[in-house]
């Protein structure tokens, strides 16, 4: 079954950019969304499509997607960004989420 | 205001059964994908099952396959969640979202969440 890898915490300091990778075969080939996660709160989308973002999504969330690697960016990153952020890509017969990020703003 | 909100949540015995239901208000169901996830006590999100817009296709976790099925009913603007055999590992908060489109590629607005727990 296919699989989607993201590192369990990132951390990064207010202002700065943060990074978040999502790694799966050939991943490039396939469409990559994001989900921001906050405690006791239900997903939100972020990304999708790879580089999309949804409407009233702040300009400071991007995202790429080539080769096996997704990638989220959080440029001049907020203490409000706080969250676990899950990557997901559908496969062709099941959608996929990675094991989520804690993304630490401190 | 656009919202989906999930219900027939509860506390079930191992092998029982449990169908949860997803009404929309503010928006139209009928033109997108409908997903449900859930997400265990402490755990990341598991993806469930999709249904298409049109409820010809639909699609299972492995984890779920033969036991749970989703479909929807677009003239109530309702997806629903016909969950058989549950275990203890279904125990989780079971949301339902919404496609960004007809495809699967992702899912742009979210329930509340439904609490399942499976327990004797």
């Amino acid at each position: 079954s296919y699989e989607l890898t993201q590192p369990p915490s990132v951390s990064v300091s207010p202002g700065q950019t943060a990074t978040i990778t999502c790694s799966g075969e050939t991943l490039g080939d396939k469409y990559a969304s994001w989900y921001q996660q906050k405690p006791g709160q239900s997903p939100v989308m972020v990304i999708y499509k790879d580089t999309k973002r949804p409407s009233g999504m702040p300009e400071r969330f991007s995202g790429s997607n080539s080769g096996n690697t997704a990638t989220l960016t959080i440029s001049g990153t907020q203490s409000l960004d706080e969250a676990e952020y899950y990557c997901q890509a559908w496969d062709g017969s099941s959608v996929v989420f990675g094991g989520g990020t804690k993304l630490t703003v401190l | 205001q656009v919202q989906l909100v999930e219900s027939g949540g509860g506390v079930v015995q191992p092998g029982r059964s449990l169908r949860l239901s997803c009404a929309a208000s503010g928006l139209s169901l009928s033109s997108y994908a409908m997903h449900w996830v859930r997400q265990a006590p402490g755990k990341g999100l598991e993806w469930v099952a999709v249904v298409s817009y049109d409820g010809g296709h639909k699609y299972e976790a492995d984890s779920v396959k033969g036991r749970f099925t989703i479909s929807r009913d677009n003239s109530k603007n309702t997806l629903f969640l016909q969950m058989n055999s549950l275990r203890p590992e279904d125990a989780a908060v079971y949301y339902c979202a919404r496609g960004v489109d007809r495809n699967f590629y992702g899912m742009d607005v979210w329930g509340q969440g439904t609490t399942v727990t499976v327990a004797s």
